[in-house]
């Protein structure tokens, strides 16, 4: 089962460009790497998914190395609605179906 | 609307005390999952399912019980709660175990147990 790592925390501006990343070293082979969003007293909530290379959405971008030891989750533009804790997840592909979330990374948009 | 619905919302309760955290999705999702979030340390899956009538352990299974009698509910069931299952707890669910399979949460149930 993969282990992910993500930063604790980090601080950015209204409209800059966040990039969080992930590592995940013991990531196999069919796992996937999927990142959620939660705002305080809710439910995580999907974001974005990829496998391999780059995924982009409406909402964010993911980069995934060749390797795929690590992932990039990239917002553009942030804003203070974007002020929340991000979740790496991976796994999905062995046979116990255990899903691993990392710690999140929290950030914090100012004004 | 497509949701997954915890309650109750917020449970305070007694040491010892049994109690069932109810879980119920109207997607007509095969996996069911359980969580549990402390701060700093992120969400743990407590137990999970992979159909009616088949369940498994997650990560931090100790103290809790499960059960899937029907598809769409999946309770969450403290057996004699102690002070450190006191938790923010969620439940989530997708359409089936397959990896790209994109997880929807309830809002969370917060326990506390004195």
């Amino acid at each position: 089962l993969a282990k992910t790592t993500q930063p604790i925390s980090m601080d950015s501006y209204e409209g800059q460009e966040v990039n969080i990343t992930c590592s995940h070293n013991n990531i196999a082979t069919n796992d996937y790497i999927t990142w959620y969003q939660q705002f305080p007293s809710q439910g995580p909530r999907f974001i974005i998914q990829g496998y391999k290379t780059k995924v982009t959405n409406e909402v964010a971008s993911l980069f995934i190395p060749a390797d795929r030891k690590s992932s990039t989750l990239s917002l553009p533009r942030v804003s203070l609605s974007d002020t929340a804790v991000y979740y790496c997840l991976v796994g999905g592909s062995d046979s116990s179906y255990k899903l691993i979330f990392g710690s999140g990374t929290r950030l914090l948009v100012r004004p | 609307e497509a949701q997954v619905t915890q309650n109750p919302r917020y449970l305070i309760t007694v040491t010892g005390k049994k109690l069932t955290v109810t879980c119920s999705q109207n997607m007509n999702h095969e996996y069911m999952s359980w969580y549990r979030q402390d701060p700093g340390l992120g969400l743990r899956q407590i137990y999970y399912s992979m159909n009616v009538e088949v369940t498994d352990k997650g990560d931090v299974p100790e103290g809790y019980k499960v059960s899937r009698k029907e598809k769409r509910n999946f309770p969450l069931i403290l057996e004699s709660p102690s002070p450190n299952q006191t938790s923010l707890y969620f439940c989530a669910s997708s359409l089936s175990v397959a990896p790209t399979e994109k997880l929807f949460f309830g809002s969370g149930t917060q326990l506390s147990v004195l």
